[in-house]
């Protein structure tokens, strides 16, 4: 267990659909991120959020949309996907912000499928 | 492009026996390095950080450190089958708004026969 809880495990959505994934620390941490990663590709940085504040988004289409009401709170939003978005959707977290000695505590994703 | 490389195998070796991943990163200016392992199925979790060039050890793990070769490995010592996983590289890059961020590579999957 890391502390970080991601809910669902598990989705499939049409690509009309909207639906929320939900990630929660537990670990006192200031930063939180969404990471993407699909099959034989690199994790993929999308955003991070330092207190609160957005501080990096890394030029993600718009159906995807990220919210941070509190710093042991994030949401990714998701409307009208494509089935090529079908991938590990990981959530972090870290203690202070993108720093290079920073360690990330990765939740255990939400697995999404689009049909 | 901010890139990290590493051979997406799969590496396989004999319970025993040395495990050596490597990865290279294209930014010389990249400060930390880290590796991360995930098993099947699971998230990736934290085992090694290196900064400075030379060896930085943790048990049976050794992470290599080359700035001059931007060159990085883990050295995985008496290997046990509890160590399949895939092993990701990462080192931070300092982007153009000034701000740090982790670049992962693929990963090298990792399988220790009994």
């Amino acid at each position: 267990e890391t502390g970080v809880t991601q809910t669902p495990r598990h989705l499939v959505m049409g690509m009309t659909n909207k639906k929320s994934l939900k990630c929660e620390q537990h670990l006192g941490h200031n930063a939180m991120y969404w990471y993407k990663q699909s099959a034989k590709k690199p994790l993929e940085l999308m955003f991070v959020y330092s207190l609160e504040e957005r501080v990096e988004n890394n030029s993600v289409p718009s159906r995807f949309s990220p919210e941070c009401p509190n710093s042991s709170h994030l949401f990714l939003h998701l409307h009208t996907l494509q089935p090529e978005d079908s991938a590990l959707y990981l959530c972090a977290s870290s203690l202070m912000g993108p720093a290079t000695n920073e360690k990330l505590f990765f939740g255990s994703g939400t697995q999404l499928s689009v049909l | 492009q901010k890139e990290v490389e590493q051979n997406s195998g799969p590496l396989s070796v004999p319970e025993g026996a040395i495990a050596s991943l490597n990865c290279t990163y294209s930014d010389r200016g990249s400060q930390s390095f880290f590796w991360y392992r995930q098993y099947s199925g699971k998230s990736p979790e934290l085992i090694m950080s290196i900064y400075s060039n030379g060896d930085q050890e943790d048990g049976r793990f050794t992470a290599q450190l080359n700035k001059a070769s931007q060159y990085v490995s883990l050295l995985i010592r008496d290997s046990q089958p509890s160590d399949s996983a895939t092993y990701l590289c990462a080192a931070s890059f300092i982007t153009q708004g000034g701000s740090e961020k982790l670049v992962f590579g693929k990963g090298t999957k990792l399988t220790v026969n009994p």
